[in-house]
């Protein structure tokens, strides 16, 4: 148990559907970030939210669409993706948005696009 | 240029040996590194950061930074085979207040009863 819950943990679309990634927190923690995790490649940040406000956006098609309502709370909706969009898609806190402070990660949506 | 740059692997070591790990990134101004450990379709774990310059021990872990260089490494000593995993190094690059963390793409660690 790290602290972070991600569901669902395996969603499978089609292009022209609309879904939603759920990520919820129980640490404390005031920062929530999304990442991207391809096959072979690095983890890619996606958005970083600081005590709800949104204070990074990693050039994120608009297909995916970032929500927090609230610091414990962290959402991704998506819509008319694409097959590149099969990834596993990781959520993560922090204290705060700073330097120093590590992230701890939820276990992954693993997404796939048909 | 990739900012951060790990050797994929895998690294296969026997057990009881000394596993290193390393890492290079580009950005000099980089100040917090952190290491991760992620085994097969779980998440990434936390196991190791480091700030200044200098080696960092916990418990058989072993994290050291040259800034100058521009390298950091990771050591595992009495390597076992439940360390087998991809390890990720991260780094972020800027002193600035937007906490942009790059990770390298994972070297593989094979522990070898």
């Amino acid at each position: 148990e790290t602290g972070v819950t991600q569901t669902p943990r395996h969603l499978v679309m089609g292009m022209t559907n609309k879904k939603s990634l759920k990520c919820e927190q129980h640490l404390g923690h005031n920062a929530m970030y999304w990442y991207k995790q391809s096959a072979k490649k690095p983890l890619e940040l996606m958005f970083v939210y600081n005590f709800k406000e949104q204070t990074e956006n990693n050039s994120v098609p608009s297909r995916f669409s970032p929500e927090c309502p609230n610091s414990s709370h962290l959402f991704l909706h998506l819509h008319t993706l694409q097959p590149e969009d099969s990834a596993l898609y990781l959520c993560a806190s922090s204290q705060e948005d700073r330097t120093n402070q590590p992230q701890h990660f939820g276990d992954g949506t693993r997404l796939s696009i048909l | 240029q990739k900012e951060v740059e790990q050797n994929s692997g895998p690294l296969s070591v026997p057990e009881g040996a000394i596993a290193s790990l390393n890492c290079t990134y580009s950005d000099r101004v980089s100040q917090s590194f952190f290491w991760y450990r992620q085994y097969s379709g779980k998440s990434p774990e936390l196991i190791m950061s480091i700030y200044s310059n200098g080696d960092k021990e916990d418990g058989r872990f072993t994290a050291q930074l040259n800034k100058a260089s521009q390298y950091v490494s990771l050591l595992i000593r009495d390597s076992q085979p439940s360390d087998s995993a991809t390890y990720l190094c991260a780094v972020n690059p800027r002193m600035d207040s937007s906490y942009k963390l790059i990770f390298g793409s994972g070297t593989r660690l094979l522990v070898r009863p």
